[in-house]
């Protein structure tokens, strides 16, 4: 069975500091990865996208940054963050070519300070 | 720019009784929907997908699909305590953006006892 893995739970990190999430999945070979943010009381908002090894889209300009360096791993990062990154952030797996939704990991609640 | 709408709530129920959670969205190429449940502070859960008109029953779930009229909605029968949570409706058509789901902000239900 596919498992997705995210770590860390729980950030807090000062404004101005970096910032380096990561995300694996388990089981399957070749997914869709995908980064969500979700912010207090708001909808989820997607952030990057990637169809294969070093493949990323970008859905928002921000001072964000995703790397997919093996074919299950996805990392976002920043260089520098900002109050306004405060969020939930969730990575999401899929398969190519057949919708079966997505599916998330546990997230990780960030706090920048 | 595609939408998907629903009712921000609170939904508040009764224990036993109907939950009724609706959505529409306004992509008419929209071929996969979807359902999340997801609990305060947890990531989202995959509980429900429909493809054609209809009704799709699982359970205590019943999904239903209208796409002439553009709309979604998730029937949750015998409403439980456990069932508090917040319901995003996710719309995917294959053809744009790498098929990419289109999220609801959610309805937050509350079943009480």
């Amino acid at each position: 069975s596919q498992t997705i893995h995210q770590w860390p739970a729980t950030l807090v990190q000062p404004v101005g500091s970096p910032l380096s999430l990561e995300c694996t999945v388990e089981g399957t070979s070749n997914p869709n990865l995908y980064w969500y943010r979700q912010a207090a009381g708001r909808g989820l908002q997607l952030l990057f996208y990637s169809v294969g090894i070093g493949q990323i889209s970008s859905e928002v300009p921000q001072n964000l940054s995703a790397s997919r360096p093996q074919d299950r791993q996805f990392i976002l990062s920043s260089k520098k963050l900002l109050l306004s990154d405060s969020g939930f952030y969730l990575c999401a797996w899929s398969r190519v070519g057949i919708t079966y939704g997505y599916t998330f990991g546990s997230g990780t609640r960030l706090t920048v300070v | 720019q595609k939408e998907v709408e629903q009712n921000s709530g609170p939904l508040s129920v009764p224990e036993g009784a109907i939950a009724s959670l609706n959505c529409t969205y306004s992509d008419r190429g929209s071929q996969s929907f979807f359902w999340y449940r997801q609990y305060s502070g947890k990531s989202p859960e995959l509980i429900m997908s429909i493809y054609s008109n209809g009704d799709k029953e699982d359970g205590r779930f019943t999904a239903q699909l209208n796409k002439a009229s553009q709309y979604v909605s998730l029937l949750i029968r015998d409403s439980q305590p456990s069932d508090s949570a917040t319901y995003l409706c996710a719309v995917q058509n294959y053809g744009g953006s790498q098929g990419n789901l289109i999220f609801g902000k959610g309805t937050k239900l509350s079943v009480k006892p």
